[in-house]
């Protein structure tokens, strides 16, 4: 069982607003940045968001990202059939000395 | 274009030891700044952080796989290596090395690039 809590899936169909969320600790999400992963089916995963709120090179402004205390979300508009994937957060933690990953939203696009 | 693949036999007998290596190409393992790690995913489930190292060889393990992980790095061949012992069949999973970023002063922690992955399978 993760530190960090997702919900096990998450729905909406084309072009509306998705938000996904991760649950932590003040080990965690109270005192590190939080991280977005997208993994397509049969690929690996790729970074989304960093430094709970950045987007790397390429990824489109459609993807945010929040955090509050020990609470992140991750922010999909005008959803598309392509971003049917998982979705994972990731935050350092002080007591693991390591980045856990959340147990992963299977998004589906209906 | 910063690349990792990984190596490593795919069919390994349980109680035996998992090996792996990552290979770096495009950049230097010795850069500043970064850890290398090793992520695992047994199929259907998710993520799971198996452990990160420094080029100069300074290591973080997760506590829940530490009696059984090592990991070390060859500078001199831009490589990082996963041995795992003792392993059942719960061990059977695609294995992902990752370039790990670290920023301390920001509490800035991320996975940038990875490899495409390797399926082990635990099996006698």
């Amino acid at each position: 069982q993760s530190v960090l809590t997702q919900p096990p899936s998450a729905s909406g169909t084309p072009g509306q607003r998705v938000t996904i969320s991760c649950s932590g600790s003040s080990s965690n999400i109270g005192s590190n940045t939080v991280n977005w992963y997208q993994q397509l089916p049969g690929t690996a995963p790729k970074l989304l968001i960093y430094s709970n709120n950045q987007r790397p090179s390429g990824v489109p402004d459609r993807f945010s990202g929040s955090k509050s205390g020990t609470s992140a979300s991750l922010a999909i508009s005008g959803l598309q059939s392509e971003d049917e994937a998982d979705y994972y957060c990731a935050a350092w933690d002080d007591s693991l000395n390591g980045p856990p990953f959340g147990g992963g939203t299977k998004l589906t696009v209906l | 274009q910063l690349q990792l693949q990984e190596s490593g036999p795919g069919l390994v007998k349980p109680s035996e030891t998992l090996s792996l290596t990552c290979t770096v190409s495009g950049g230097s393992i010795s850069s500043s700044s970064y850890y290398w790690g090793w992520i695992r995913q047994p199929p259907g489930k998710g993520l799971e952080w198996i452990g990160s190292i420094y080029y100069s060889g300074s290591t973080y393990y997760n506590p829940s796989l530490k009696s059984r992980v090592t990991i070390s790095v060859d500078t001199s061949k831009n490589q990082f290596s996963l041995k795992l012992s003792s392993v059942t069949a719960a061990d059977t999973a695609v294995y992902y090395c990752a370039r790990l970023v670290v920023w301390i002063a920001v509490a800035e922690y991320y996975f940038d690039y990875w490899g495409q992955g390797t399926l082990v399978t635990v099996s006698s």
